[in-house]
This record gives C-alpha cells, structure tokens and sequence, in this order.
C-alpha cells in the first residue's frame, strides 16, 4: 500500500502570496495516478488537480500541478480570499488500494 | 448536470445496522466507478473502497476495499436505479462520520473523483 505524505501540516500566508504544497509517496507512482482536492469547511472536497498537472474543469490557472516519481507539488500562485481551505493529494488508478495525504491547510496569517 | 444525492443525516445505535445511498444522475451510472470516503470529526479524508456499477469481467473484481475498512463494510451498486450504497451489518460509535461518495472519471486517462455527493452524517451513540 502506498502512503502519502504532506508538507507542511499548516501554511500561513496572506492574500497575494505564493502557496507551495508538497506531496510524497512513499514508493514511485505515476504522475497520471495523483490528484489534488481542496476541502473548505462544512464542504464536500472539490477536484482541482488530476494526472499531477492537469487543471480540472472550472479551476482558475493560479492552481497548478507538477511533479514525478515520489515528489508532486501544488502551487497557488496569488492567494485569493477563498483559496484559505485544506488540500489533500490522493493516489489512484492502477493500484488496488487508493489512498489519501493528510491534508495541508492554508490558513490566513 | 452531473450529480451525486446522497441519503439524509442518520442517527443510530451501537450494534444496528445501515445502509447509506447515493443516487447519480446526468451520466451513464454504469460506465463509472463510484467511491466512498470517510471523513471522522475534525480529520481528513480516508479511502474506503469503490464499485464498478457495470458489467464484471472474468478475473475482475468490480469492487475494491481499502485494507482498513474490508470485511468492515460493505460496497454495492443497483444500475436499474442507478444508486451506490454503503452498508454496515453492526455499527459501533467509531464509526461516527461524514460519508461521501464521489464518482471516479476516466476519461483516456484517470482523472480522479470529479463528482461529489454532499455527504451523510452518522452519529452513532446510546
């Protein structure tokens, strides 16, 4: 079974800032394999990531995916007001067990 | 538009069982896989297995469990009304969550669960 990792636990940033969010998977995945959801209070989560670097429909470009192998990383280039929530990657696909990170909230500093 | 309803909130009490459902709409329900994810007060989320609501092939398992929650529940789909359940036989207070299912897209490649119902509470408690 394949876990995964986030870092940081908490990010606190303002508005405007650039958020950097890390994912690693504790052996190599394929890129088409992971995603990226954002959680906000009382919310179902939402795709916004999906094969590691692809938009899904309807997210705005300041959310982009990159990364291979054991590292992916989630970047939101300008923080707006509604970006504040916890994001979490997830691994799926071709393995039989799927799994979810942790989770990393980005707060308001 | 694509769609996922789940059942209302339930309250339960330890050692009886239950069946959550969640209805699609606006797609073919058997081309897609459906998921469950479990989300315990104040934590993250956790996978809990899927179902292919479609044809099974030889060989194939047209439903998957995490290593955590098989043998726990129980993962079905009923394609004539187009519904995923979740069931439990003998609930217990650790099972205390918000439930969400969420369909899972491919599309060529995987694009993860692009779909999501609005959750079920359960409370389970004497």
């Amino acid at each position: 079974e394949i876990v995964l990792t986030q870092s940081p636990g908490t990010l606190s940033l303002s508005p405007g800032e650039r958020a950097t969010l890390s994912c690693g998977a504790s052996q190599s995945i394929s890129s088409r394999d992971l995603g990226w959801y954002q959680q906000k209070p009382g919310q179902a989560p939402r795709l916004l990531i999906y094969g590691a670097s692809n938009r899904a429909t309807g997210i705005p470009d300041r959310f982009s995916g990159s990364g291979s192998g054991t590292d992916f990383t989630l970047t939101i280039s300008g923080l707006e007001p509604e970006d504040f929530a916890v994001y979490y990657c997830q691994h799926y696909g071709s393995s039989p067990v799927w799994t979810f990170g942790p989770g990393t909230k980005v707060e308001i500093k | 538009e694509v769609q996922l309803v789940q059942s209302g909130a339930q309250v339960r009490k330890p050692g009886e069982s239950l069946m959550l459902s969640c209805k699609a709409s606006g797609y073919s329900f058997s081309s897609y896989w459906i998921g469950w994810v479990r989300q315990m007060p104040g934590k993250g989320l956790e996978w809990m297995g899927i179902v292919f609501p479609g044809d099974s092939y030889p060989g194939r398992s047209n439903t998957l469990y995490s290593p955590s929650f098989r043998g726990q529940v129980t993962i079905s789909a009923d394609r004539s009304i187009s519904t995923a359940y979740l069931q439990w036989s003998s609930l217990k207070a650790s099972h205390t969550a918000m439930y969400y299912c969420a369909r899972y897209f491919v599309a060529g490649d995987p694009q993860g669960f692009d779909v999501w119902g609005q959750g079920t509470m359960v409370t389970v408690s004497s």
